[in-house]
């Protein structure tokens, strides 16, 4: 079992570019979380997959901020334009169905720079 | 809402010796989910200890075990027999049971711990 795999492990980039994150969850599992962690505000839930369909994209701040899962082997969130204040660490994460017990699983994050 | 709270920003314990970790949050449910992580500073998530809400006994693995006191709302970790490894941001998460966004983890802000040799 590979885990959840992240790509890149560091992006730096300037504002006003677009960024996409990808992330290929571990095989077998139906849920997919986006997390971004900052000092300031911790983790935080931008979206979460279930099937490939979103279910709560509530924590996704703007609309500069989309996600998709086009099958349940991969996502990607994607910035654009791109700001200095995305500057954060972004963590895919996925679990299975069978009982909320089921512990997420996280990819080793990426770490976005917006200069 | 759901919301954690971990009021130890910073501990620290020397090596071998025993720390409790601190977490409370505010729930409706009754049904629900804690979970410790722990993350070094390569900054891999690593799940530490799980606890359901139903149980009442709590949760042991290895050296780290809980001490969940549900009318409280309380859920401590205790890190035994300290080692260097240990050191890390330790977070305390929530899931709900079931209904609404059952999926998402609430995470506490997080206690950094340091391991004195």
């Amino acid at each position: 079992d590979a885990g959840v795999i992240q790509s890149p492990r560091h992006e730096v980039t300037e504002m006003g570019q677009e960024v996409t994150l990808r992330c290929k969850p571990i095989s077998g599992h139906d849920y997919l979380f986006w997390y971004r962690q900052t000092m300031m505000r911790g983790l935080e839930l931008l979206i979460y997959f279930n099937n490939n369909v979103p279910i709560d994209d509530s924590g996704m701040p703007e609309d500069r901020f989309s996600a998709k899962m086009p099958n349940a082997s991969f996502s990607t969130l994607k910035i654009q334009p791109s700001e200095p204040r995305d500057s954060a660490v972004y963590f895919c994460a996925s679990s299975r169905t069978g009982g909320n017990n089921s512990p997420l699983h996280f990819g080793n994050g990426t770490r976005l720079t917006v200069t | 809402a759901q919301t954690v709270t971990q009021s130890q920003p910073e501990m620290s314990v020397q090596e071998a010796e025993t720390v409790t970790l601190s977490c409370t949050y505010d729930t409706s449910e009754s049904d629900y989910y804690l979970f410790w992580y722990k993350q070094p500073p390569s900054r891999q998530m690593i799940l530490v200890i799980r606890q359901e809400a139903y149980k009442q006994q709590n949760a042991t693995e290895n050296r780290f075990s809980v001490n969940f006191q549900k009318a409280a709302k309380s859920f401590s970790l205790k890190i035994s027999d300290s080692q260097l490894g240990d050191a890390a941001m330790y977070f305390c998460a929530y899931r709900m049971g079931y209904g609404g966004s059952q999926g998402n983890l609430i995470f506490g802000k997080g206690t950094k711990l340091s391991v004195k040799p």
